[in-house]
């Protein structure tokens, strides 16, 4: 395994327009994080999963937004009638425990014209 | 959000220089801390990390020092490189309930000149 992939790594999409990510973590890792960065800020946490089970989402994560990891496995998280507020890049990252490091992925880079 | 930021501090350092990047945390119950670093278009790769329990940690040409008392935490790096010029960012493990999550602290840019 060779760390947290994420795909796709660029996407363009009309506003309005629905999109969906997906992260799949190490594969050891039971917990599963998404954060959206936008330029010039640092990571903001949008919401974790433990296995398949999702046990915080940020107030950031409008109703627009849903992410799921169904086999506590891979992760997905779709945007429904984008804005192009949405633009930015959404990393996915997993750990092993809680007091562990989290291992990021390249991210995904959104823009919404 | 609960990244708290929108002016990104600049440290400029000259190659072969220390630099020292401060960071300051919020809440007195995180137990855990990590220093990332964050290339343009990559995701945040980790340095070196530090619990509560200690006040410093050393890696390779890298040091973080944690102060309790004040909620502050610093990186040193030795001898700055080239290839060091990047953003970096602290993260604090916060609990809540029954989640755990990082939150990230403002940025600093390491600018390393030749």
């Amino acid at each position: 395994d060779t760390g947290v992939s994420q795909d796709p790594r660029h996407k363009i999409t009309k506003r309005g327009q629905n999109v969906t990510f997906r992260c799949d973590p190490i594969s050891e890792h039971n917990r599963l994080y998404w954060y959206r960065q936008t330029l010039g800020q640092g990571p903001e946490f949008l919401t974790y999963f433990q296995n398949e089970a999702q046990l915080e989402k940020s107030r950031l994560l409008s109703d627009r937004f849903s992410a799921e990891r169904p086999k506590g496995s891979f992760s997905t998280l779709e945007i429904q009638r984008t804005e192009q507020g949405d633009s930015a890049m959404y990393l996915c990252a997993s750990r092993p425990h809680v007091s562990a490091e989290a291992f990021f992925g390249q991210g995904t880079r959104l823009t919404v014209v | 959000g609960e990244s708290v930021g929108l002016h990104l501090p600049t440290l400029s350092v000259q190659e072969g220089d220390n630099s020292i990047i401060n960071c300051a945390y919020s809440n007195s119950a995180s137990d855990y801390f990590i220093w990332y670093k964050q290339e343009s278009g990559k995701g945040p790769q980790f340095i070196i990390d530090i619990r509560s329990n200690m006040d410093k940690r050393q890696g390779q040409r890298v040091t973080v020092l944690l102060n309790k008392t004040v909620k502050h935490l610093s990186l040193q790096i030795a001898a700055t490189q080239p290839g060091d010029s990047a953003v970096y960012f602290c993260a604090e493990n916060r609990y809540g309930g029954a989640t755990n999550k990082l939150i990230f602290g403002t940025g600093t840019l390491l600018a390393v000149q030749p």
